[in-house]
């Protein structure tokens, strides 16, 4: 089936750095990806919709200049931290549509990225 | 809005059934989705539902009501490897809402 990579896996970093997560479509091309945030014990929470060419659509509540998204290519999208604060410190997963827009069932998640911001 | 409900927490006996409901309230709808998630990991996809009625497949089971906005899953013949958190998640205008999952305790 169809595979979506994250890097890093892990990371940490200090308290006022940026840090970026990468996702990748790794046989498949996705003019959309998607990014949510997973506290401990809680549920994936969408945080924004990222479109290859055009800005990314965030939801109500998340900062878009604190949370950078680009989708540079069919295949890649960034996520950048910027100026990172210890309550940033989650669980960030990425997911990607593999068939025609709208099939919700070739939806696949990436395997998480756990950010921790001492 | 999107309000997602499930409970917290479930305890089942390996061998046992175990039905996790969902209830949903949502300004659209075009599909109700199953995942299962251990600790730490991304969910995986297991089973959805755009129609009402049952969906089967193997040990797994979805059910939804669109009139009633209810699902649930059916957990056949438990396995401790089912020991996972469940999430509900409407599928909506191209985006999924998660509900708050539930985890699951198979015990011996």
């Amino acid at each position: 089936g169809a595979v979506v990579s994250q890097h890093p896996s892990r990371v940490i970093c200090k308290s006022g750095t940026s840090v970026k997560i990468e996702c990748r479509s790794l046989d498949f091309q996705a003019t959309t990806m998607f990014w949510y945030r997973q506290f401990p014990k809680q549920s994936l929470m969408l945080m924004a919709t990222s479109n290859e060419g055009s800005k990314a659509t965030y939801e109500q509540g998340v900062e878009k200049d604190k949370f950078l998204i680009n989708h540079a290519s069919l295949t890649l999208s960034t996520l950048t931290v910027t100026s990172a604060h210890p309550e940033d410190s989650s669980f960030y997963i990425c997911s990607a549509n593999a068939g025609l827009a709208g099939r919700a069932d070739t939806q696949y998640f990436g395997p998480g990225t756990r950010l921790t911001v001492l | 809005g999107q309000n997602i409900d499930q409970p917290t927490e479930m305890t089942a006996t390996e061998g046992a059934i175990v039905q996790i409901n969902c209830t949903y309230q949502t300004s659209g709808f075009n599909g109700l989705f199953w995942y299962q998630q251990h600790a730490g990991e991304a969910p995986t996809f297991l089973s959805y539902n755009v129609l009402d009625g049952l969906e089967e497949k193997g040990r797994f089971s979805s059910f939804l009501s669109r009139s009633k906005g209810y699902s649930y899953l059916l957990l056949k013949e438990l396995q401790m490897k089912d020991s996972a958190s469940y999430l509900c998640a409407v599928y909506n205008f191209n985006k999924f809402y998660f509900g708050s999952g539930t985890k699951l305790n198979v015990k011996p």
